[in-house]
Order: C-alpha cells, then structure tokens, then sequence
C-alpha cells in the first residue's frame, strides 16, 4: 500500500489561509469518506484535526476544515495562528483493509 | 482523563524479539477497536496494525505482517504487539491509538515508546 501524497511544506502568514492536499487512488480516499487529518508538533504525539472527512471532534477549532473530491482530500486552516505551525498528516482506511498515511506536510507560519 | 501509556520498547539487536504494551484508563477499553502506528525517526506515519473491540478481525500493514502480533486483554486494559525477527528499518516511536467510534479516525494517542533495533 503505498502512501497518500501530500506536499511537503507549505506556509502562510498569521491570518491567512492555506489549503494542504491528500492525493490517493480508488483504492483509498476515493472510495470512503474514512479520510482524517492529524496534527503532530515535534516531540509530542499526533492529534486528530479532522475525521470522516470533514467532521471535528470536539475541542478543535474551527478555523479547520476538511473536504474531498475524487481521490484527493483537503485540509483548510483559516485565520493562521503561530501555534497552526506544526506537522499535517492525512490517513485513509483502504479497500484492503488497512490504513494509508500521508507522507506529512510541514506547516510553516511566516 | 482518557489516557493511553505505552511502555515496553528499548535497544534490541536485528532478528530479536520485544512485546509493546499499552495501558488503557479513563474510558471502556473494551469498547474500542485499537491500533499501533509507528514514526521511524524524521519520518512521517505508519499504520501498523488493528485490532478490534471483539478480537477479531486483526489487520497488519504488509511491512510487519507474518512477523507482529497485535492482542488485546480487556480485563486488563491492555493493548499489546509482540515483534519478531525485528528489523533496523522498525526502529522507531510506536504510538498505541484509539479508533474512534463510527469512525474511521483514531482520537486518543499514547505518548509512545521507543524501539531501536541495532547491533
């Protein structure tokens, strides 16, 4: 199972908004709608943004958001703040029964 | 507190063996389906292995299948992956991780263990 492709980095200015993408196959994201988004900073462990593609659990902000089309899922962050700057990984569960992650991206808030 | 402890990892030399545990507390262990998910170092995510509230089913990511072995005690409140014929390319942080309910997200992360695996 080869992992979802995301972009390696990405950036943005406090305020702005930045779009990061998950791109996977008919296999994966673009068969269900079991795509989520973690949020990792270094040391610490990962913590769920967004599940079933675009739904938050309780406590996280709003200023995220998640959606899909086709095989390609997307994690939105509005209204950067510094503390956004962190790692983002998009994970699927697959027709095989197992689950795929994104290779990361590294959010950098300029 | 929703919590997950895993303990269990340490240096072990390639083709050796180490049992990975992580301890549950704060909510119905046995209610939940649960995952191991590794982080290589500087590297991104792995999905390693699920197993689920029942017992079964039990899935392996194809890098570790034939040579881990996820289980569970719900008694006890305890997740376990016993590793085998261990690798230099599994040294890495092993997270234990709640799948969350009706979902396909994992919402409760351990603070993970260290495994290397070196000579």
């Amino acid at each position: 199972q080869s992992a979802l492709t995301q972009p390696a980095s990405v950036s943005g200015s406090p305020g702005q908004s930045v779009t990061i993408s998950c791109t996977g196959t008919s296999s994966d994201v673009g068969y269900y709608n079991y795509v989520s988004w973690y949020q990792q900073h270094p040391g610490k462990a990962p913590k769920l943004m967004i599940y079933d593609v675009s739904n938050r659990p309780s406590g996280v902000s709003n200023r995220f958001s998640g959606s899909k089309s086709d095989n390609t899922a997307s994690l939105t962050i509005s209204g950067l703040q510094a503390e956004d700057e962190a790692y983002y990984y998009c994970n699927s569960y697959t027709t095989s029964s197992t689950w795929v992650f994104g290779g990361g991206t590294k959010l950098t808030v300029l | 507190e929703v919590q997950l402890v895993e303990s269990g990892g340490g240096l072990v030399q390639p083709g050796g063996s180490l049992r990975l545990s992580c301890a549950a507390s704060g909510f119905t262990f046995s209610s939940y389906s649960m995952n191991w998910v590794r982080q290589a170092p500087g590297k991104g995510l792995e999905w390693v292995s699920y197993i689920s509230s029942s017992f079964s089913p039990i899935y392996y990511a194809d890098s570790v299948k034939g040579r881990f072995t996820i289980s569970r005690d719900n008694a006890k409140n305890s997740l376990y992956l016993q590793m085998n014929s261990l690798r230099a390319e599994d040294t890495a942080v092993y997270y234990c991780a709640r799948a969350a309910a009706r979902s396909g997200g994992m919402d409760v992360w351990g603070q993970g263990t260290t495994v290397t695996v070196s000579s």
